[in-house]
């Protein structure tokens, strides 16, 4: 079955220090990628978005990502966090060749940034 | 622009009782998708209703059921409530047009199952 697996569940940075967290998938086929997150009291939100072409996409608030084919892996990243940052980020997966309206997601990794 | 809207905020039901839950997608979105995320097993497809019709369904039992109106809003019905039910019930929405298959989350409404 396709699953989308988070290394990290619970990550906690100093502000200003760079993030990484991981997001791999299982599924051999054509993808489209995407991160959301959840600020505290607020509703899922896009962050960014992988459908085809350049491998490193930009989204908002500085966060980028980056594309692995070889490795199935869509992991985000941001230089230097701020203490807004903190949230829960999920990664999720769905068909590219064919739209079968089902998002795949991740267990979630939350974030807190130390002020 | 207005996002997705849903209602209830929250739904309080005893074991055996129907809930119907309600959704409005966003202005122009004419599909409408639901997510259960109970504690433990993060957000679960359930459903995709696209022009009126279901097109697609997670694996959920019959008892989870919905439906779309004409301007595209949503129902989704959960009969014979369990206690394992309680959760928080996501609502999305996307334009359907091929390569655009962004989703778009509503608030949730939690669902509590007595």
């Amino acid at each position: 079955a396709q699953s989308v697996s988070q290394h990290n569940h619970h990550v906690i940075l100093s502000e200003a220090a760079s993030l990484e967290l991981g997001c791999n998938y299982s599924y051999g086929g054509t993808v489209n990628l995407f991160w959301y997150v959840q600020y505290p009291g607020q509703h899922l939100q896009l962050l960014l978005k992988y459908f085809s072409g350049d491998p490193l996409v930009k989204g908002i608030k500085g966060f980028e990502a980056e594309f692995i084919k070889s490795k199935f892996s869509f992991n985000l990243r941001k230089p230097s966090v701020q203490w807004s940052d903190t949230a829960e980020y999920f990664c999720a997966v769905n068909h590219g060749s064919s739209n079968t309206g089902k998002l795949i997601f991740g267990q979630g990794t939350t974030l807190q940034v130390k002020p | 622009e207005a996002g997705v809207t849903q209602s209830p905020t929250h739904l309080i039901k005893t074991r055996g009782q129907q809930a119907t839950l309600r959704c409005s997608p966003i202005s122009g979105h004419t599909s409408v998708y639901w997510y259960q995320q109970a504690l433990g097993l993060g957000l679960q497809f359930l459903l995709w209703y696209d022009e009126g019709e279901e097109r697609n369904r997670g694996n959920f039992p019959p008892r989870f059921s919905g439906r779309q109106f004409p301007n595209y809003s949503s129902e989704l019905n959960v009969n014979a409530l369990e206690l394992e039910d309680s959760a928080l019930y996501l609502c999305a929405s996307s334009l359907t047009i091929a390569g655009s298959y962004e989703q778009y989350f509503g608030p949730g409404t939690r669902l509590t199952v007595t």
